[in-house]
């Protein structure tokens, strides 16, 4: 089991609430992601990081923001939330050297 | 640009038969190939890669991918269904002709597995 790990892993919240989810990895990987992936649908990336103060817009638009400022963290924020975030939210992380990437259990959001 | 394709999105199979999931790429320079699984409300786990060298790679959980580079195809495969395997199947591969380059995934194929 990977050691990585995100929380909250469920939140609803009312529309125009400031939210951020935290991602937590303790295998001193420099690479971590989000993807976006509406119930049994595909992943879409919507961040990336090569490492601390690194960060990167994925394939997908996204109205939330990262941060990397420590390894092990990369959290995500929604200054404002919509019922069009309402999605789950996965984190995942992969060392310097390999692409295999390390998924946590993921966020749940609903925005009514 | 970098591709993936999962042409089923449904695979059904009876316990104890055996299952392939279909996936097919298309990249620049030689393919690092993986496959991942999704249990319900869970993140995905890795099952297997494909970096160089035999084209059977063995994974976790008793499942198997075979590489053909003339097809340019990564099935994954399993000698005997178990019901608890049902779940959604994601491939990913990502290109290596030179600097850093992302891993893109399939849209995900649902295995169900009929007891």
């Amino acid at each position: 089991e990977a050691d990585i790990y995100q929380t909250p892993r469920y939140l609803v919240i009312g529309t125009g609430k400031k939210i951020t989810l935290e991602c937590s990895q303790t295998m001193g990987h420099d690479k971590m992601y989000w993807y976006q992936q509406d119930p049994g649908m595909e992943l879409h990336l919507i961040h990336y990081s090569y490492g601390v103060n690194s960060t990167e817009k994925g394939d997908l638009s996204s109205e939330s923001t990262v941060s990397r400022i420590r390894t092990e963290h990369f959290p995500l924020t929604l200054e404002s939330a919509r019922p069009s975030h309402t999605s789950q939210y996965l984190c995942a992380s992969s060392g310097t050297y390999t692409d295999t990437q390390y998924f946590g259990p993921g966020t749940r959001l609903t925005v009514l | 640009a970098q591709s993936v394709a999962q042409p089923e999105d449904q695979v059904n199979v009876a316990e104890g038969n055996p299952l392939t999931v279909k996936c097919t790429y298309s990249v620049s320079g030689n393919p690092y190939l993986f496959w991942y699984v999704q249990y319900p409300n869970r993140g995905l786990q890795f099952l297997l890669k494909y970096i160089t060298g035999d084209n059977l790679v063995k994974g976790s959980y008793g499942f198997e991918a075979e590489f053909n580079k003339s097809q340019t195809s990564f099935h994954l495969k399993k000698p005997s269904a178990l019901v608890s395997d049902s779940a959604l199947y994601f491939c990913a591969v990502r290109g290596n002709s030179g600097g850093y380059q992302k891993v893109t995934f399939g849209t995900g194929t649902k295995l169900q597995v009929i007891p």
